[in-house]
């Protein structure tokens, strides 16, 4: 099983749709959370932390369900701008930050 | 603020040659990262520093590829001899630090290298 594990899409939506993307790690005693954003051809960005008690930054909502063990992202409103690869990220020890990246899920948001 | 920067942007070589990958983190700085991310795959870490000393390289084909950080700054990466397989983006990063709050260790990663082998 793979450390980290997500659905690599293509999700193809219309604009203004609200899309959701769940992304299921195996190592129980993660420490942290990220989503991080790809571009074709460009560097990853951090997008968003994923924050125990879930967080919000505009249309982008994220949430940990440590039980279940995976991290979920969720976008409303889908802009054409917000078509891009999205990037699970999973630090698997405290101290050290290491990151572990999935696969990452593509998204096309369509006119 | 200036960015993580990364040279070449393009290499293309023949396997069995050797090439190099040179990066310079944000200015302060002391994690830098080397991935290699491979087409439609997710980076993965290849060597981790701290400062001047290695923290993680459990990942790093250590027969072919070499690292190093020599004063603490910039890094460079190299595969000797390059296989087909080492086709990928090589992406450095770097972070003010692992270890400690949350906003120190953010990941601001540079436009990447991208390795041909033929």
């Amino acid at each position: 099983r793979k450390e980290v594990e997500q659905d690599p899409g293509p999700f193809n939506v219309p604009e203004g749709a609200t899309v959701a993307f769940n992304c299921t790690y195996s190592n129980s005693a993660s420490q942290s959370f990220f989503w991080y954003r790809q571009d074709c051809r460009k560097e990853p960005k951090l997008l968003m932390s994923v924050y125990s008690s879930g967080n919000e930054d505009g249309r982008f909502t994220a949430q940990l369900n440590r039980a279940s063990q995976y991290i979920s992202l969720l976008i409303r409103d889908s802009k054409l701008s917000d078509s891009a690869t999205y990037l699970c990220v999973v630090s698997p020890t405290s101290g050290t930050y290491k990151y572990i990246f999935g696969t990452g899920t593509r998204l096309k948001v369509l006119a | 603020e200036a960015g993580v920067a990364q040279s070449p942007r393009y290499k293309i070589i023949e396997k069995r040659q050797s090439v190099a990958f040179w990066c310079n983190p944000i200015s302060g700085h002391a994690t830098l990262y080397w991935y290699q991310q491979i087409l439609g795959q997710g980076p993965k870490l290849l060597i981790q520093f701290q400062n001047n000393g290695v923290v993680d390289d459990s990942q790093l084909p250590k027969d072919r590829f070499s690292a190093e950080r020599l004063k603490g700054v910039d890094s460079t990466l190299k595969i000797q001899p390059a296989k087909l397989e080492d086709s990928a983006v090589y992406l450095c990063a770097s972070s003010l630090r692992a270890s400690g709050a949350l906003s120190y260790n953010e990941q601001f990663f540079g436009p990447g290298t991208r390795l041909t082998v033929l």
